[in-house]
């Protein structure tokens, strides 16, 4: 299976600290992506980080991808109530995404 | 911002029955994607759809599951008879350059129950 799988499943971290998720995967990848999942509700897409790519940016979000390990990490700085949800990886390949199962983040305020 | 909208947000229908989903992908976007996630599980890929015909189609898009572009704007999953284990949130998804190379953009989903 291409699947990612998230690490760790649930995490509990105070407002203004930072959270770390982590992302494994099987096989060959075009790109991963993350995406964020408020209760209930659509996937939101955070970041895509390609093949070639290393580290990526954007706002309070950190993703780094080691394609030797087959694993990939997303860091949110300075986390906020807001940020309370479920987050994915999803590898993609082959016309489509496979989804691991999560990491829910509660922030605490 | 342009969106993925989904109608209708929630179906209750018996089992047995034909359901319909609906999905208007974003205008620009060319390649169009329904993906399920039962409740407390991974979201599953279903079907991935390009240039009016199936691009891939995963175990799970069995001959009672069908997907149509009926107008150019509208996307639209059919489900032939439903069973009891097809009850999930049902999410459509399209991308300007397919997921591959670029983010898919996720609709609000279909809470499907079948009882």
């Amino acid at each position: 299976s291409q699947q990612g799988e998230e690490d760790p499943q649930a995490l509990s971290i105070q407002e203004g600290e930072n959270a770390t998720m982590n992302c494994s995967y099987k096989t060959s990848i075009n790109n991963l992506q993350w995406y964020r999942q408020n209760s209930g509700r659509g996937l939101v897409h955070l970041i895509l980080i390609r093949s070639n790519e290393r580290e990526k940016h954007s706002g309070r979000l950190r993703v780094t991808l080691d394609t030797s390990k087959k694993s990939s990490s997303l860091l949110i700085t300075a986390s906020r109530a807001a940020d309370t949800a479920s987050y994915f990886c999803a590898t993609a390949y082959d016309y489509k995404l496979s989804f691991g199962a999560g990491t829910t983040v509660t922030v605490r305020a | 911002e342009p969106e993925v909208t989904q109608t209708p947000s929630h179906q209750v229908t018996q089992m047995g029955q034909e359901v319909i989903l609906r999905c208007v992908p974003i205008s620009n976007h060319l390649y169009f994607y329904w993906y399920r996630q039962i409740l407390g599980q991974k979201v599953e890929f279903l079907v991935s759809f390009y240039n009016n015909e199936i691009s891939e189609k995963s175990e799970i898009f069995d001959d009672q599951f069908s997907v149509e572009r009926p107008d150019g704007s509208n996307f639209t999953l059919k489900i032939r008879s439903t069973k009891l284990e097809d009850s999930a949130m049902y999410f459509c998804a399209s991308s300007s350059q397919g997921t591959t190379k670029a983010e898919a953009f996720f609709g609000q989903g279909t809470r499907l129950t079948v009882v």
